[in-house]
């Protein structure tokens, strides 16, 4: 079975540099970029990082992404209280032909 | 820019069917994937269904049984069906641009989300 495993939290303060990771199990192969999206309380998720290190038009350069074999990293530096959410990576299983997202973290800002 | 927007009841019986609708303005439907996504209360993210402009479908396979999904490029809408519902399909319900990037999709553009109860 395919599984992105993300820690289900994370926190930092404000200046702080955090990093949340995302891990492909065995089954998926580590080819495919990974995409992370930040979803704000109560509001819809929106595209942060796609192909693992790009950035949409508009999102800050703190926010950057990495990927090596089958893990990638979402990286957050001088963090932000407006930063706090959840976060997800996701990737596309060859297998389905469809995406898969990870679990998500949690991300607090102290 | 881009603006999607679900509609349907926010409530639906137990057994019954859940059908929604996106509405796609400030842009065509031609060109792009058009996915259904949905995130039970407190909960994370799974994909639901894809369809491509020309019509071209795919389905989670924990969902294909039940699913079903449809466009109407004339009204630039598309729309997800899914059967014999139960409490685990109470979730927001976020209908989303689909970009076809290299090998790995990614989703540009999100409605604001529905919230779907079932009922028993």
């Amino acid at each position: 079975q395919s599984v992105l495993t993300q820690p289900p939290s994370a926190s930092g303060t404000p200046g702080q540099r955090v990093t949340i990771s995302c891990s492909a199990s065995s089954s998926i192969v580590g080819t495919n970029a990974v995409n992370w999206y930040q979803q704000l309380p109560g509001t819809a998720p929106k595209l942060l990082i796609f192909n693992s290190n790009n950035r949409p038009l508009g999102v800050p350069d703190r926010f950057s992404g990495s990927k090596s074999g089958t893990s990638a990293s979402l990286a957050i530096s001088g963090l932000q209280s407006e930063d706090e959410g959840d976060y997800y990576c996701a990737t596309w299983i060859d297998s389905v032909n469809g995406p898969l997202f990870g679990g998500g973290t949690k991300l607090t800002v102290l | 820019q881009v603006q999607l927007q679900e509609s349907g009841p926010g409530l639906v019986k137990s057994s019954e069917t859940l059908s929604l609708t996106c509405t796609v303005s400030g842009g065509s439907i031609s060109g792009y994937y058009w996915s259904w996504i949905r995130q039970p209360p407190g909960k994370g993210l799974e994909w639901i269904s894809y369809i491509y402009y020309n019509g071209y479908t795919n389905y989670n396979p924990s969902l294909r049984s039940r699913v079903g999904i449809s466009l109407d490029t004339s009204k630039n809408q598309f729309s997800l069906n899914l059967s014999s519902v139960t409490a685990a399909d109470t979730a927001v319900y976020y209908c989303a641009r689909q970009v076809d990037y290299s090998n790995s999709p990614y989703f540009d553009f999100w409605g604001q989300g529905i919230l779907v109860t079932v009922s028993s």
